[in-house]
């Protein structure tokens, strides 16, 4: 299994609303990451899980929370988001971090619409 | 052709012909470069990469170059297809001082004529 599922493909939600996303890999990868996409632009990092333990936030805010249950799952916790927050939300996962440069498989994102 | 502002960068070929997408870089400390595909709706795919010592790497119909000294990137692809169309990234792996993160580029659109 060489792939990287995300659920679910599509979100709406309100600025009160709590929501979750997830991401599931079942390559043995033991570094995960959460990337923000908006229109037109490249992703942008925003969590790096390796080893199960959060190792890089690149100042995200807080309403963005990750979480990483175990080696195959990564979630990212949603609340009180602002309408800017709309974007693709792609999860990508790699055989380690850290310590050298290694493939990066994305999977195929969750679209959020904040209202 | 090229578009600018809040449009992507655009290069459209005709099917059948080559295609040359570039990309700049700015860490001379990154040691590897990457190509990703992102179709629409899809996440980004690989395509091919090359480390920092090499100037030139080739795949099944692409070929990626890479000119260190002016910081520049190159995707060739042969015999362009109408499934080539996408937008490409290029990204830069930053080294292991950097935690072996990737940073990527503004992205060109591939449109393929049939």
């Amino acid at each position: 299994d060489t792939e990287v599922t995300q659920t679910p493909k599509h979100l709406v939600m309100g600025m009160t609303n709590k929501k979750s996303l997830k991401c599931e890999q079942h390559m043995g990868h033991r570094a995960m990451y959460w990337y923000k996409q908006k229109a037109k632009k490249p992703p942008e990092l925003m969590f790096v899980y390796s080893y199960e333990k959060l190792s890089i936030n690149e100042s995200v805010p807080s309403r963005f929370s990750p979480e990483c249950p175990n080696s195959s799952l990564l979630n990212l916790h949603l609340h009180a988001l602002q309408p800017e927050d709309s974007a693709l939300y792609l999860c990508a996962s790699s055989q380690s971090a850290g310590d050298y440069y290694n493939e990066q498989f994305f999977g195929p994102g969750t679209r959020l619409t904040v209202l | 052709g090229e578009s600018v502002g809040l449009h992507l960068p655009t290069l459209s070929v005709q099917e059948g012909d080559n295609s040359i997408i570039n990309c700049a870089y700015s860490n001379s400390a990154s040691d590897y470069f990457i190509w990703y595909k992102q179709e629409s709706g899809k996440g980004p795919q690989f395509i091919i990469d090359i480390r920092s010592n090499m100037d030139k790497r080739q795949g099944q119909r692409v070929t990626v170059l890479l000119n260190k000294t002016v910081k520049h990137l190159s995707l060739q692809i042969a015999a362009t297809q109408p499934g080539d169309s996408a937008v490409y990234f290029c990204a830069e792996n930053k080294g292991r001082n950097a935690g072996n993160m990737l940073t990527f580029g503004g992205g060109t659109r591939l449109m393929v004529k049939p």
